[in-house]
């Protein structure tokens, strides 16, 4: 059955950096690709999509990659900071599917 | 747009007892969805709706019912709750005409306890 892997660990980086966070998925070959923000409390909210055939997407200090060959999307946040603090979840769906299987999702710690 | 809302914030129930999870979108969006959420886990889908009078099940769908008569209100029965059915439980909604961003937008979420 199609797996989604999201790092369970918490990424803890300092302020500035650049915080990347993974998503890698087996037996499945997703049409799209999202990400979303949540926060404590809070309902997800959505970021981004990649699609298959896009290798990369930007949105001011947030980059996504989606590689189809390594069944992997990387999400880069530059310029971190502690407003940045939450987890993130990835979600992939079939072509014309509006119903995305999400990844539990890695939380991430900007330290100032 | 107030968005999508979700009534009660917070619930205890006993088990075998029995409530409604309310949630209510403004956007006129035709898809509904009901997830629930454990601690350091994903979203397990439940029920999700494509439109009124259609409902279908999701990953996790055994102990709960939901019904869809109108385009903005989609609630989810639990009959009989369990210990097994603690969670945080969020409704979502999207659109078919989102210009195929597939976005779908949360509510606010329901913790609910069953002791």
């Amino acid at each position: 059955s199609q797996k989604i892997e999201q790092n369970s660990e918490a990424l803890n980086i300092q302020e500035g950096k650049t915080a990347t966070l993974t998503c890698n998925y087996t037996n499945y070959s997703p049409a799209y690709l999202q990400w979303y923000r949540q926060d404590p409390g809070r309902g997800p909210v959505f970021l981004l999509l990649i699609r298959e055939n896009e290798k990369e997407k930007r949105k001011e200090r947030l980059k996504v990659t989606f590689d189809t060959t390594l069944k992997q999307s990387l999400f880069h946040i530059t310029a971190s900071q502690p407003a940045d603090s939450a987890t993130y979840l990835c979600a992939l769906g079939s072509g014309g599917s509006y119903i995305p299987t999400f990844g539990r999702g890695t939380s991430l710690i900007v330290h100032p | 747009n107030a968005g999508v809302t979700q009534t009660p914030k917070f619930r205890i129930l006993k088990i075998g007892q029995s409530m409604t999870l309310q949630c209510t979108q403004d956007m006129n969006h035709n898809y509904m969805y009901w997830y629930r959420q454990d601690p350091g886990m994903g979203l397990k889908l439940i029920y999700y709706s494509v439109g009124a009078g259609i409902t279908d099940k999701g990953e996790v769908p055994n102990g709960y019912n939901v019904s869809r008569s109108t385009t903005e209100d989609f609630p989810l029965r639990l009959e009989l709750a369990a210990p097994s059915q603690t969670s945080v439980y969020f409704c979502a909604s999207s659109s078919t005409r989102d210009g195929g961003t597939y976005e779908q937008y949360f509510g606010p979420g329901t913790r609910l306890t069953v002791t």
